[in-house]
């Protein structure tokens, strides 16, 4: 099993919709969890932190679920400028603490 | 530029082959990451420093891949013997350890083609 599983894309939705993505980790020691944004042939780039609570950042809201080791992204009102790859990331301090990556969920708005 | 700086941006290599990349990381970071990245798949850990120390190897490494970061400052990452498998996009990326608050600042990459 991977140590960071995401949705399998790619999502393809019109200008406007809600668009939701999920991740799962396998660590149950994860202490920190992000989500990235990675436009076409471009650098992997920080969205979000994702904090016990939720955290919300204009249409991005961000949950965590310690219970099930799942961490979703919803995205409101879907703009063109959104279509890019999103990586989900856990960082598990009693692995040292590095950063581990999912295998990205594409997501493509169309107008 | 104050960002993480990769160099070369593009290699062409033959198989068998050795080749070295450079990475040059914001200044006052003190963990430096290598990631590998092929076409569809998110970044897959190959390595990290915090400051000249190498916390971890992937496992998925083999011997043919060695890095360092002599000073704690740049890092380089040495393939020998390329094989066409490991053509990918080799990142770097630096970052403060703050704990729980850690975050990931990239360099563009280098994109190795093995032929």
């Amino acid at each position: 099993r991977k140590e960071v599983e995401q949705d399998p894309g790619p999502f393809n939705v019109p200008e406007g919709a809600t668009v939701a993505f999920n991740c799962t980790y396998s660590n149950s020691a994860s202490q920190s969890f992000f989500w990235y944004r990675q436009d076409c042939r471009k650098e992997p780039k920080l969205l979000m932190s994702v904090y016990s609570s939720g955290n919300e950042d204009g249409r991005f809201t961000a949950q965590l679920n310690r219970a099930s080791q799942y961490i979703s992204l919803l995205i409101r009102d879907s703009k063109l400028s959104d279509s890019a790859t999103y990586l989900c990331v856990v960082n598990s301090y009693n692995q040292g603490g590095k950063l581990i990556f999912g295998q990205g969920t594409e997501l493509s708005v169309k107008p | 530029d104050t960002g993480v700086s990769q160099d070369p941006r593009h290699k062409i290599t033959k198989r068998g082959q050795n080749v070295t990349f450079r990475c040059d990381p914001i200044s006052e970071h003190n963990r430096l990451y290598w990631y590998r990245q092929t076409l569809g798949q998110g970044p897959e850990f190959l390595t990290y420093f915090q400051n000249e120390a190498q916390l971890e190897k992937s496992r998925l490494l083999s011997d043919r891949f060695s890095a360092e970061r002599p000073k704690g400052s740049f890092s380089t990452l040495e393939i020998q013997r390329t094989e066409q498998g490991d053509s990918a996009m080799y990142l770097c990326a630096s970052s403060i350890d703050r704990g729980r608050d850690e975050k990931l600042f990239f360099g563009s990459g280098t994109q190795l083609s093995v032929l």
